[in-house]
């Protein structure tokens, strides 16, 4: 069964550094999506993504973040100068045409020290 | 404002008791309806899912939810649960119909089965 997978599993950084979180989607997937797990907090949305641009971000995706879809693969998101707010998990999830089920990557876990 | 609220943050029970995972949301507009599952270790799966129709849907691993509309409710039930459903189950909705599709999340409850 196709999957979502994200590299790396692990992160650490120092404030201020830049971070690229990696994600493949399904391949017949066409819509895209980023979300945030604070330790203890719900899962939050970041941002979606499709034909080539963000269709929705929420609040918590500022001008610190920006996502890509460099090749016809990888999807990326990018932390431009982290701070220590930022260490999450972030999961990864796409869909297909009909946009009704998200399916989700094993997610990043991403510290800030 | 959406939002989804899971009643229960932990709940311990014995293998082979019943289940039931409280699930109410707020949202102005038709929704789809989801409950995910995290196992130890692992990503969030898909549990089961409601778009419409008949508003008892069953899931994978025998688990079901029922989509009550005057109550805003949507939720997990299992008859008898196995030490292996030890994870934790995660309520969402999104907009039917919506450009966008995001998911809102609850927040999750933890769920321990005791062997």
């Amino acid at each position: 069964e196709p999957e979502v997978t994200q590299t790396p599993s692990h992160q650490v950084t120092q404030m201020g550094q830049e971070v690229i979180l990696r994600c493949v989607p399904i391949s017949n997937h066409l819509y895209f999506y980023w979300y945030r797990q604070i330790l203890g907090q719900k899962v939050e949305f970041l941002v979606s993504f499709y034909n080539n641009e963000i269709s929705e971000k929420s609040e918590i995706f500022d001008d610190q973040f920006s996502v890509e879809r460099p090749d016809g693969s990888n999807f990326t998101l990018k932390i431009r100068s982290t701070k220590l707010e930022d260490s999450a998990m972030y999961f990864c999830a796409s869909s297909g045409p009909g946009r009704e089920t998200q399916y989700f990557g094993p997610g990043t876990r991403l510290l800030v020290l | 404002a959406q939002s989804v609220s899971q009643h229960n943050h932990h709940v311990i029970l014995s293998e082979a008791a019943s289940l039931e995972l409280g699930c109410n949301y707020s949202y102005g507009g038709t929704v789809n309806l989801f409950w995910y599952v995290q196992y130890p270790g692992q990503h969030l799966q898909l549990l089961l899912k409601y778009f419409s129709g008949d508003p008892l849907v069953k899931g994978i691993k025998g688990f079901e939810a029922e989509f009550i509309k005057s109550k805003f409710s949507f939720n997990l039930r299992k008859p008898s649960v196995q030490w292996s459903d030890t994870a934790e189950y995660f309520c969402a909705v999104n907009a039917r119909g919506g450009s966008q599709g995001n998911l809102i999340f609850g927040k999750g409850t933890k769920l321990s089965v005791k062997p």
